[in-house]
């Protein structure tokens, strides 16, 4: 079953945009974490926030977590071709594998 | 490279066959857990191991088992396969607690003609 359910479920904005992708999820957490995934790749770990972390960086990406809305937000500035992927919300309840979201595809075009 | 190995990367077999899909996991990370990628569900976690041992168990099918070998590689068996088991099957390890995430290999392509 999925916890986290992103949004939108596809994105599609031109090169030097910024996007913004959304997750919820149901359940109290732990920690909330990013992935992206390449076109039939593996994902790969983007950012943790931790449940009483409010805001997160790291390079052009600025993740936020609102616990009493179980929602979180990416933020992906001055987006590059590069970054077109899925991106994937992943929510860690303790002690149980995490969970994933269905993910929102982001196609930045050049 | 993640770390993470997983073979075969690409596999095509019958309906009604068994295959076995191998995981090596970073070095150091003790728990390895399988997934499933599939179009219309998403990534389902199917199961987990811990130095050896089962931690957790997920949407996984009686058809499927797994298991993790002393030296921590762990194999997933899928038999009696349906056309419905097609999908990326991906495995991902991670040290003790998950605070610097998980660490995915790069699937195997499961196709069932």
């Amino acid at each position: 079953s999925q916890q986290g359910e992103e949004d939108p479920q596809a994105l599609s904005i031109q090169e030097g945009e910024n996007a913004t992708m959304n997750c919820s999820y149901k359940t109290s957490i732990n920690n909330l974490q990013w992935y992206r995934q390449n076109s039939g790749r593996g994902l790969v770990h983007l950012i943790l926030i931790r449940s009483n972390e409010r805001e997160k960086h790291s390079g052009r990406l600025r993740v936020t977590l609102d616990t009493s809305k179980k929602s979180s937000s990416l933020l992906i500035t001055a987006s590059r071709a590069a970054d077109t992927a899925s991106y994937f919300c992943a929510t860690d309840e303790g002690n149980t594998p995490l969970v994933f979201g269905k993910g929102t595809r982001l196609s930045v075009i050049a | 490279d993640s770390g993470v190995t997983q073979t075969p990367k690409h596999l095509i077999t019958a309906t009604g066959q068994r295959v076995t899909l191998r995981c090596s996991p970073r070095s150091g990370d003790l728990s390895v857990y399988w997934y499933q990628q599939s179009l219309d569900q998403g990534l389902q976690f199917l199961i987990q191991y811990y130095n050896g041992e089962e931690r957790a168990k997920g949407n996984i099918l009686e058809r499927f088992s797994a298991q993790q070998f002393p030296d921590l590689h762990s194999e997933l068996n899928l038999s009696s396969l349906e056309l419905g088991d097609s999908a990326l099957y991906f495995c991902a390890s991670s040290p003790v607690g998950v605070w610097n995430g998980y660490t995915f290999g790069s699937g195997t392509r499961l196709t069932v003609v």
